[in-house]
């Protein structure tokens, strides 16, 4: 059974803390992706990666970086967290070959900051 | 403007009713239509996709798309209570999706 996990489902971080988010599949995928979902804002993509040590920016890069040192790992980072970062992160990942339209996805990650 | 629109609702039926759950789209290049479905504390899945145009059905569900019209639906027939979930329409543009902000769907008994 395919599964993407994600390092905590809950986190609370005080402004201006350094915020690493994790995220592993364990599909052999080479497409991964980080997402927050707010209400009324629905699902927007922060970065994504199609290979190790490469990166996209998404549509709401900024106050957010990533990093892929290894092909099943995907982390989040928050440089400096804000309370506009307090989101629902959710990371997918994807087979390149096999079908780009169906993404994966954990269970998420709940960051309040404060 | 956004590339997918999607009313959020909230949307409340009864059990057993025609659900009807809509988007429209702006750039008539997309190829790839998806209906991802989310319910409370868990991430999005694949519920169907269809490529191009035309109709896409699983069981309960038919999955609608009209390029003339830029308009994708979702079609739910004979609703239960579990079905009850947000639904998201998303299209692929390169190597990511662009989801619309889901609709929120009751079925209550």
């Amino acid at each position: 059974d395919v599964k993407v996990t994600q390092s905590s489902r809950y986190l609370v971080k005080r402004t201006g803390e350094k915020v690493f988010l994790e995220c592993v599949q364990d599909m052999d995928h080479e497409n991964m992706f980080w997402y927050r979902q707010d209400p009324g804002l629905g699902l927007r993509l922060i970065y994504f990666s199609y290979d190790v040590k490469m990166k996209e920016k998404g549509d709401i890069p900024e106050g957010y970086s990533v990093s892929r040192e290894k092909k099943e790992r995907f982390s989040l980072i928050l440089e400096s967290a804000s309370t506009n970062q307090t989101s629902m992160y959710l990371c997918a990942s994807t087979s390149r070959t096999s079908g780009a339209y169906e993404q994966y996805f954990g269970p998420g990650t709940r960051l309040t900051v404060t | 403007q956004k590339e997918v629109e999607q009313d959020p609702g909230p949307l409340s039926v009864p059990e057993g009713a025609i659900v009807s759950l809509n988007c429209t789209y702006s750039n008539s290049a997309f190829q790839y239509f998806m209906w991802y479905r989310q319910y409370s504390r868990k991430g999005p899945e694949l519920l169907m996709y269809t490529y191009s145009s035309g109709n896409k059905e699983d069981g309960r569900f038919t999955a609608q798309v009209d390029k003339s019209s830029k308009y994708i639906s979702l079609f739910i027939r004979d609703s239960q209570p579990s079905d009850s979930a947000t639904y998201l329409c998303a299209i692929l543009s390169g190597y990511a999706l662009n989801f619309g902000k889901g609709t929120s769907l009751l079925v209550t008994p």
